[in-house]
C-alpha cells in the first residue's frame, strides 16, 4: 500500500529565512502534486511534478522529484508572512490512479 | 471556465441523521473524487467516479456511505445514520480524465456531527 509521508509536520519559521519541507513515498511512482491549503479553505494546486528531476518554481517556492529516491522537495526562499498555510504532497497509484496524500506540513511565518 | 461546485457549504446535524452533499464538475472532466478530510489530516479518498462508473470505493463506509454520479456528470454523496467520527470536511474534485491529470478541488462542504 502506498504511504506518504511528510516532515516536518509543524513548521515555524521567522520571514526571509529559507526553509525545506519533505516529501517521501513508498512505492513507484513518475508524478507528484503540491497544493497549499488556507484555513478553511480548499486545496489549490501549486506543482505538477510529471518526471524525475522535474524543478517547478513559482515566486519564493520551488518544486523538485527525485523518483528514484521516492522523494520531493518544496524549497522556501525568503519566506514572507503570506507563505502561512498547510502544504500537502499527493502521489497517484498506479492502476486506478488514486491519488494518497501526505499528512501535510503546517507553515507559520513570523513577521 | 466555473470550478467545482459544492453545496452546502457547511452542515450541522444530530448523530443518527441522514445528509446528502451534491458536487457539480468542471465541464467536460470525466473523473470525479469524494474526498474526508478530518481536522489536521490530509484528505482521505473516499470513492472516484470515471464518468458514471466507479474505478475505486475501496475506503468508503457502505454500510452508512453512499454515492452516485447520475449521467456522468453531478453527484451526490450520502451518510445514513451519521457518526460523530464523521464530522470533516468533505472535498469534491474534478479531473480531465483518469490519467493522473492535476485535480481541480470544490470548496468543501464541512460537516458537524453533534
Amino acid at each position: 500500500e502506498l504511504k506518504v509521508e511528510q516532515n516536518p509536520l509543524f513548521l515555524s519559521m521567522q520571514e526571509g529565512k529559507n526553509y525545506t519541507i519533505y516529501c517521501n513515498y513508498s512505492t513507484t511512482s513518475d508524478r507528484l502534486y503540491w497544493y497549499r491549503q488556507d484555513p478553511g479553505k480548499s486545496l489549490e494546486s501549486l506543482f505538477v511534478l510529471l518526471s524525475n528531476g522535474a524543478v517547478k518554481q513559482e515566486g519564493r517556492l520551488m518544486a523538485s522529484l527525485d523518483t528514484k529516491a521516492r522523494l520531493s522537495t518544496l524549497h522556501i526562499t525568503a519566506a514572507v508572512h503570506d507563505l502561512s498555510a498547510t502544504y500537502f504532497c499527493a502521489v497517484p497509484t498506479s492502476g486506478t490512479y488514486k491519488y494518497i496524500f501526505g499528512t501535510g506540513t503546517r507553515l507559520k511565518v513570523l513577521a | 471556465e466555473a470550478g467545482v461546485a459544492q453545496s452546502p457549504r457547511y452542515k450541522i446535524i444530530e448523530k443518527r441523521q441522514s445528509v446528502a452533499f451534491w458536487c457539480n464538475p468542471i465541464s467536460g472532466h470525466a473523473t470525479l473524487y469524494w474526498y474526508q478530510q478530518i481536522l489536521g489530516q490530509g484528505p482521505k479518498l473516499l470513492i472516484q467516479f470515471q464518468n458514471n462508473g466507479v474505478v475505486d470505493d475501496s475506503q468508503l463506509p457502505k454500510d452508512r456511505f453512499s454515492a452516485e454520479r447520475l449521467k456522468g456528470v453531478d453527484s451526490t454523496l450520502k451518510i445514513q445514520p451519521a457518526k460523530l467520527e464523521d464530522s470533516a470536511v468533505y472535498l469534491c474534485a474534478s479531473s480531465p480524465g483518469q490519467f493522473p491529470y492535476e485535480q481541480y478541488f470544490g470548496p468543501g462542504t464541512r460537516l458537524t456531527v453533534t
